[in-house]
């Protein structure tokens, strides 16, 4: 079952602009993280928030978390072409072996 | 560079047929994870295995099985049983007790002919 859901499926900016994904999900978690993945690769953490956090940086990467209303957004400032990529969420409900569930993702295009 | 090692990365198979996935980690992780992604879905899990000789169904466990023999290794077998195989397979791991990070290997591409 998937928990979480991105918004939008895709995006398409141009280099410079900022890049705005979100991520909703149904139950409590334990931490929320984000990761990225290039066309036909594995992907890659970005960073992860903590239940009781409600905003965290990491580069050009802004995460925030909103656990009332069970969503969180990730901002790409200043992006790049090499942003280009699909941006996952991952909830973790906890029980003890770090079993993540993945959204649908987005797809992130930026043009030079 | 310690890292995940995923084998092979493109693989065809006929009907009937079973195959199976290398997943290899030199990364010192207690769990492993297998996970199927199909075009434009997120990730969905197989199997996971927290300690050597154990392993657990994930959501979409039939039609697969895995081993555990091994900390470094946590092959995936996709068996004749499985009904629409065809798919990106990832394996993952993490330090048991760490933040939960996920570390992923670069994927083994299987197509059914």
């Amino acid at each position: 079952s998937q928990q979480g859901e991105e918004d939008p499926q895709a995006l398409s900016i141009q280099e410079g602009e900022n890049a705005t994904m979100n991520c909703s999900y149904k139950t409590s978690i334990n931490n929320l993280q984000w990761y990225r993945q290039n066309s036909g690769r594995g992907l890659v953490h970005l960073i992860l928030i903590r239940s009781n956090e409600r905003e965290k940086h990491s580069g050009r990467l802004r995460v925030t978390l909103d656990t009332s209303k069970k969503s969180s957004s990730l901002l790409i400032t200043a992006s790049r072409a090499a942003d280009t990529a699909s941006y996952f969420c991952a909830t973790d409900a906890g029980g003890g072996y770090n079993k993540l569930i993945f959204g649908a993702g987005t797809r992130l295009a930026v043009h030079p | 560079d310690g890292g995940i090692t995923q084998s092979p990365k493109y693989l065809f198979r006929k009907e009937g047929q079973n195959v199976t996935l290398s997943c290899e980690q030199n990364l010192n992780h207690d769990a492993m994870y297998w996970y199927r992604q199909d075009p434009g879905q997120g990730l969905r899990l197989i199997y996971y295995s927290q300690i050597v000789n154990d392993f657990q169904k994930g959501d979409i466990a039939e039609g697969y099985s895995v081993s555990r023999e091994k900390k470094e290794s946590f092959p995936l077998t996709v068996t004749s049983a499985q009904k629409n195989p065809t798919a990106f397979y990832l394996c993952a791991s993490t330090r048991t007790g760490g933040t939960g990070e996920l570390f992923f290997g670069e994927g083994s591409r299987l197509t059914v002919l």
